[in-house]
């Protein structure tokens, strides 16, 4: 498994800010993913965060909205720009190590945004 | 693409009794992996059972087995013995087998959850 860690917890923002979502993994992975899961929903993925190059959106997120960086293979951010209520969601980062098809995901605990 | 339905949004067991979580799943392909996940109140997701489509052998981890059946498309999840920590929104995720470099190809699809209770 590895230990991942997001800062903040939690969050209420206005809209109209941004707000940087940050993802510290305990050791080195191959694969990042960002996801959002709004109110009562189930998960939905925003897009893998690719080292040392641009991240990988899923069809309706786009980077001007949800800018990732992955600087290395410990670290990676998401902010999410230009807020709206709409945003409102828990959005969290995954990791896997090799990147392997039979690879389990492991989870960080969430971000809780509040958009205003 | 592939889809994932839970046709249970809740329910709810007696302590110590056991209960099955539904799952049925939508793919065109013969080689892939199925999970289950447990998202408690603190949201952490944490790994429940995996299971890979290719072993017909239904994997099971302490108290949680699962239940697979290939043709029927159905992956559901039995929790024996059900414990007070067991609460918690279950989710049933299916994930592809395809090539690395392709765009969500890595991907788990979930699905909406079911949201367990347990009775003391």
């Amino acid at each position: 498994s590895a230990v991942i860690s997001q800062k903040p917890s939690r969050d209420i923002c206005q809209r109209g800010t941004s707000l940087t979502i940050q993802c510290q993994v305990d050791s080195q992975v191959t694969m990042m993913f960002w996801y959002r899961q709004q109110p009562g929903q189930s998960l939905t993925l925003i897009a893998t965060a690719n080292q040392g190059s641009e991240a990988t959106y899923e069809s309706g997120f786009v980077i001007d909205k949800f800018p990732i960086s992955r600087p290395n293979l410990t670290f990676s951010t998401l902010t999410v720009s230009n807020m709206s209520p709409e945003d409102s969601s828990i959005y969290l980062c995954s990791v896997e190590r090799s990147g392997g098809p039979g690879e389990t995901q492991y989870f960080g605990p969430g971000t809780r945004l509040l958009v205003l | 693409a592939q889809t994932v339905t839970q046709s249970q949004p809740e329910m709810s067991v007696q302590e110590a009794e056991t209960v099955t979580l539904s799952c049925t799943y939508d793919t065109s392909e013969s080689d892939y992996y199925l999970f289950w996940y447990k998202q408690p109140p603190s949201r952490q997701m944490i790994l429940v059972i995996r299971q890979e489509a290719y072993k017909q052998q239904n994997a099971t981890e302490n108290r949680f087995s699962v239940n697979f059946q290939k043709a029927a498309k159905s992956f559901s999840l039995k929790i024996s013995d059900s414990q007070l920590g067991d609460a918690a929104m279950y989710f049933c995720a299916y994930r592809t087998t395809g090539p690395v470099t392709s765009q969500g190809a890595q991907k788990l699809v979930f699905g909406q959850g079911t949201r367990l209770t347990i009775n003391p």
